[in-house]
Order: structure tokens, then C-alpha cells, then sequence
């Protein structure tokens, strides 16, 4: 089974606070995401990367950077946290079936409150 | 622009009925994929089912149906013989072939089975 773990299931942390989401995928997967899940809002992309090093910005980049040194792993770094950032962080990764088709696994999520 | 409508914040359905999710989509891409995810309170998303954008036949997947109607842009999510189970959030997906690698989301419909 494709697992995606995300380092922390809850974390809280103080305004100003440099933020640190992990997460690891174990089966070489090309592709990472990170999404943050709100209430009535849905998943909205912050970043994903597509190979080591590379990284593109999603719908909602701002206040956040990523990191991908290694295949497997793909941080989310929140510079200085702000209390509208305090959501839930869900890392996916997938590899590509073909053209257009994408099978996103998701990991458990990080609940992110920002005091 | 929101890509992906879903207009049923919540849904109640009886146990053993039938229940058909909503979703719209708005793409000029004439290549593009459809994916419905669901997400239980514990928080993992699941993948459901997928509908390509040339795919002549509605998806199916065990009790779940794509209702794809392409000249209407919709791709409803219909589960037969809901159970308890089925209690959850669903959300609606796309990825435009011609576009990023990534999957936009709906902002979700909360579905609540009773028995």
C-alpha cells in the first residue's frame, strides 16, 4: 500500500513562529501536493512539485514556501505564521497513469492552529 | 475563476436509498479528467471514482456512478443503496490535461445517511 505520512497530526504554534509541515511518501511517486482544507472552501492548492527541486505554486502560495531536496519528502514551510493559517494541511503524492489521469494518496493531515 | 461547483453544502439521505451528489465544472480544455474523493471523520481522503473526458460510458465503481453530461458540464456522483457508512464529505475534482499537474477540488457536500 502507498503510504503518505505527514509528520504531526496536530501542531500549535504562536504568530511570528517559523513553521515546519513534513511529509514523506514511500513509493517514489514523482509528484507532491500540499493543500489546506477549510470549511466550506474545500482543498485549495498551495504548492506541488513535480520532480527533486522543482516546485510550482498553486492557488494560494502566498505566506508559504516548499521545499523537495528528496524524492521522497516534501516540506511546506510557513515563514512567519499568522493566525489565517491555522487550518487543516493535507500532503498528497501520486504518479502519473497515463494522460491526464492522476491518483492522488493523501496523508492522515496536520491541524495547524496558529495562536 | 472557481472551476469546480458544488452547491449542496449538505445532503441527507435514508438508509438503502439512492442519493446523487452535484457537481459542475467550467474548462475550455477539451481533454480533462473527473474525480470524485471521499473523506470520513477521521480525515482520510479516499479516492472514489474517475471519468475521463473521452470516455464514452459513465464510470462505475461498485455502488458508485458517475453521472457524467458533458454538454452540461456535470459530473454528478450518484451512490445506490446508501448505507451508514456513506456518512461522510465528498468532493468533486478535475485536472485539464492540457493544464497543471495537479487536481482542483470542489468545496464539498457533507453527506448524511439515517436509518
Amino acid at each position: 500500500d502507498v503510504k503518505v505520512t505527514q509528520s504531526s497530526r496536530y501542531l500549535v504554534k504562536r504568530t511570528g513562529e517559523k513553521v515546519f509541515l513534513e511529509c514523506v511518501q514511500d513509493m517514489d511517486h514523482e509528484n507532491m501536493f500540499w493543500y489546506r482544507q477549510d470549511p466550506g472552501l474545500g482543498l485549495r492548492l498551495i504548492y506541488f512539485s513535480y520532480d527533486v527541486k522543482m516546485k510550482e505554486k498553486g492557488d494560494i502560495p502566498e505566506g508559504y514556501s516548499v521545499s523537495r531536496e528528496k524524492k521522497e519528502r516534501f516540506s511546506l514551510i510557513l515563514e512567519s505564521a499568522s493566525t489565517n493559517q491555522t487550518s487543516m494541511y493535507l500532503c498528497a503524492s501520486s504518479t502519473s497513469l497515463g494522460p491526464g489521469r492522476l491518483e492522488l494518496f493523501f496523508g492522515s493531515g496536520t491541524q495547524l492552529s496558529v495562536l | 475563476a472557481q472551476k469546480i461547483t458544488q452547491t449542496q453544502p449538505g445532503m441527507f439521505v435514508q438508509e438503502k436509498e439512492a442519493v446523487t451528489l452535484d457537481c459542475t465544472y467550467d474548462t475550455s480544455d477539451p481533454s480533462y479528467g473527473l474525480f470524485w474523493y471521499k473523506q470520513p471523520s477521521s480525515g482520510e481522503m479516499i479516492f472514489l471514482i474517475y471519468q475521463g473526458s473521452y470516455d464514452q460510458q459513465n464510470a462505475t465503481e461498485g455502488r458508485y456512478s458517475l453521472n457524467f453530461q458533458k454538454a452540461r458540464k456535470s459530473a454528478n456522483l450518484v451512490i445506490s443503496a446508501s448505507q451508514l457508512g456513506d456518512s461522510a464529505m465528498y468532493f468533486c475534482a478535475m485536472r485539464e490535461w492540457g493544464g497543471r499537474r495537479a487536481l482542483t477540488f470542489g468545496s464539498g457536500t457533507r453527506l448524511q445517511v439515517q436509518p
